[in-house]
């Protein structure tokens, strides 16, 4: 069975861009969910998305968007790029109840801001 | 609200060392407990979670036990190996949330 799949794993964007992160959900898993680690504020919940809803969010501002489609891949975009945005982004989705509720975790989309 | 705090790190050991790593949480009813370990350039990897007090989780010979009465959910190994050098997450969930709230990491080194 395919992990948690996210692309692309590494990038550079300049101050002010946009960027779109992509994630892939273990088969069968229709949550999903995202979040920023950097080594300053550690890992930090951003966003999750079940059924194409967003059902959380966290505390950060509104240039952080994202959306979940009909086959359970989400996407996050960040607009705006300031060089604080530089960190590890790493997508999570979530086993079904009956099946132990974990959370797993893709290996991460590195974004670098310049 | 809900917190995790960890011990801080590094914390460096000698390959076949005991280990332990301290984890103690506050939150509102009973949420999940979980321990995450993450290589260098990785994402993070579930080792062990406990759902109720008193559940032990163990896995790849870590083992950590969530003790209500002192709100804290310990990371122990008995013999540590150099493979074991990564960070280590402790985190929790609430009951119905599918949101994590981790400690801040502690980094283990371990040396032959």
């Amino acid at each position: 069975k395919a992990g948690v799949t996210q692309t692309p794993r590494y990038l550079i964007k300049t101050r002010g861009q946009q960027v779109t992160l992509s994630c892939s959900p273990i088969s069968g898993h229709r949550s999903v969910s995202w979040y920023q680690q950097t080594p300053g504020q550690g890992l930090q919940f951003l966003f999750e998305y079940f059924s194409e809803t967003q059902r959380n969010k966290g505390n950060f501002p509104g240039r952080f968007s994202g959306r979940q489609f009909s086959n359970s891949r989400s996407e996050m975009n960040v607009s705006t790029l300031e060089l604080g945005d530089s960190a590890l982004y790493l997508c999570a989705s979530r086993a079904p109840r009956d099946s132990g509720n974990t959370i797993y975790f893709g290996e991460g989309s590195w974004l670098t801001v310049v | 609200g809900n917190s995790v705090t960890q011990m801080e790190g590094p914390v460096t050991l000698s390959e076949e060392a005991f280990l332990t790593i301290n984890c103690t949480y506050t939150a509102t009813g009973y949420p999940s407990l979980f321990w995450y370990v993450q290589y260098p350039g990785e994402g993070l990897q579930l080792l062990l979670k406990a759902t109720k007090a008193d559940d032990k989780g163990s896995n790849k010979g870590f083992e950590a036990t969530y003790r209500k009465e002192t709100t804290s959910f310990h990371l122990e190994k008995g013999s540590v190996q150099v493979s074991d050098s990564a960070v280590y997450f402790c985190a929790l969930s609430r009951r119905g949330y599918n949101k994590l709230i981790f400690g801040a990491g502690t980094r283990l080194a371990v040396h032959p």
